[in-house]
């Protein structure tokens, strides 16, 4: 059964912080794989990734994917508190229709 | 481009009663649509895969009966929660998937919070 993990599951930091969030999975014939976030309502789409050790990035945010060790890295420098929300990270196999979820990081940006 | 809409945005309904959701694709067509569910401060859990012209899939644990999927057309699929109770009150997301050959991907809708009393 495909699985999706990430930590840490709860992270609070300072406004300026830089914090990593980690997604690890699991899944039979891997396609790609997906970053979220979600404020209060539906999750918003960050990044893809399909191969390994390319970084994406979108200002202050970069990820990038490890086939070999089957998991990735989502980077947020110098936080804001707008940036408080659940990441999601999600995989997609080649033979599935849907996504499988990871259960989410939670992140506050204190001011 | 790729808006997906989802109607109602919030919903209360007294137990007993049954709801329908909608979610429209509006700028392209979707051939699949998911439906989650999403309990607070928990990830979201599919429920079933909906495919324009035919039988939805449900997820194990899933009642197809009391979840009924109905995707009439590659723009719109609707939920209809029967005979809702207390425990179904949760956030409903739904997300469409364009036709293959297209960007392939999905496309969530901005969710629906059902509440039932």
């Amino acid at each position: 059964e495909d699985k999706v993990v990430q930590s840490p599951l709860s992270l609070v930091v300072h406004e300026g912080d830089t914090v990593t969030l980690n997604c690890s999975y699991e899944v039979t014939n891997f396609r790609s794989l997906l970053w979220y976030k979600q404020e209060k309502k539906a999750p918003t789409f960050l990044f893809m990734l399909t191969s390994s050790g390319i970084e994406k990035k979108s200002g202050r945010l970069s990820s990038i994917l490890d086939k070999k060790e089957l998991s990735s890295i989502l980077n947020i420098t110098a936080t804001q508190t707008g940036d408080s929300a659940i990441y999601l990270c999600a995989v997609k196999d080649n033979y599935g229709q849907n996504f499988v979820f990871g259960p989410g990081t939670r992140l506050s940006v204190l001011p | 481009g790729a808006v997906v809409s989802q109607h109602p945005s919030w919903v209360i309904c007294k137990s007993g009663t049954s709801v329908k959701i909608e979610c429209r694709s509006l700028d392209f067509q979707a051939t699949t649509m998911f439906w989650y569910r999403q309990f607070p401060k928990q990830s979201l859990m599919l429920m079933a895969t909906s495919n324009e012209g035919s039988k939805a899939t449900y997820e194990q644990g899933v009642e197809k009966d009391k979840f009924l999927i109905n995707h009439a057309s590659l723009t719109l699929s609707t939920l209809t929660v029967t005979s809702a109770h207390p425990e179904d009150s949760s956030f409903y997301i739904c997300s469409a998937r364009d036709l293959p050959g297209a960007t392939y991907e999905q496309y969530f809708g901005p969710g629906t919070r059902l509440t039932v009393t």
